[in-house]
């Protein structure tokens, strides 16, 4: 079956300190790979995907590289910002080879992220 | 990408009744899915409804306790059944188009007295 494991939370960090999330996933097929973020009282937003092996997602800082060797998408971003507190989901869905979803995500357990000024 | 709308954004129900939330989305969609988000806790599929056939249900979800509808390519409908505090969990609907990224609503938030 299909499976995502994110690294434990919570993570606590001081504005403009780095930023490693790490996920790693096993999956039949062949699997997207998205990192999801959900603020406090709100719905989730996707913030960046990865379709193939050694693509890089990117969004508003953060960045994610499909590993297929190492199984994982680790988000990462250099610099963070109180606004970046909030709950991050690594997810994964898997479409056959001609590139049609099967539609249905699978979620990590979610890392709270909690920045500090 | 598509605007999802759901509706009601939270309720406090008591036991024993049932709650029905509603999904809208500004543009046809084929797939639209329902997921669970207990306290402090990720999401669980809970079902894929699709226009025109009956809703497929994951494991451990049942259609008496979540009977859902899609009437139409743009909206859908969720009742949890029977509520018990169990129940109490924010529930959300997405949308996604062939291998394109799933995209949600800002959900249901639900709690039972």
């Amino acid at each position: 079956g299909n499976s995502v494991t994110q690294m434990e939370g919570p993570v606590t960090l001081s504005e403009e300190a780095f930023l490693t999330i790490n996920c790693t996933y096993t999956a039949t097929g062949y699997p997207s790979l998205f990192w999801y973020v959900q603020y406090p009282g709100e719905g989730l937003q996707l913030l960046l995907k990865a379709t193939k092996a050694d693509d890089k997602g990117s969004n508003k800082g953060f960045e994610a590289t499909y590993r297929k060797e190492t199984t994982s998408f680790h988000l990462e971003k250099g610099s963070v910002q109180v606004s970046d507190s909030a709950v991050y989901f690594c997810a994964l869905s898997v479409h056959n080879a001609g590139g049609t979803s099967y539609g249905k995500l699978t979620f990590g357990q979610g890392t709270i992220l909690t920045v500090h000024p | 990408s598509a605007v999802i709308s759901q509706k009601p954004s939270r309720d406090i129900c008591q036991r024993g009744t049932s709650l029905t939330i509603q999904c809208q989305v500004d543009s046809q969609v084929t797939m639209m899915f329902w997921y669970r988000q207990q306290p402090g806790q990720s999401l669980t599929l809970i079902a894929t409804a699709n226009q025109g056939s009956e809703a497929t249900y994951e494991s451990g979800f049942v259609i008496d306790k979540f009977p859902i509808s899609r009437p139409n390519l743009t909206f859908s409908t969720l009742t949890v059944s029977n509520l018990s505090p169990e129940d109490s969990s924010i529930y959300l609907c997405s949308v996604g188009e062939g291998a394109q990224p799933q995209h949600f609503g800002d959900g249901t938030r639900l709690s039972i007295l």
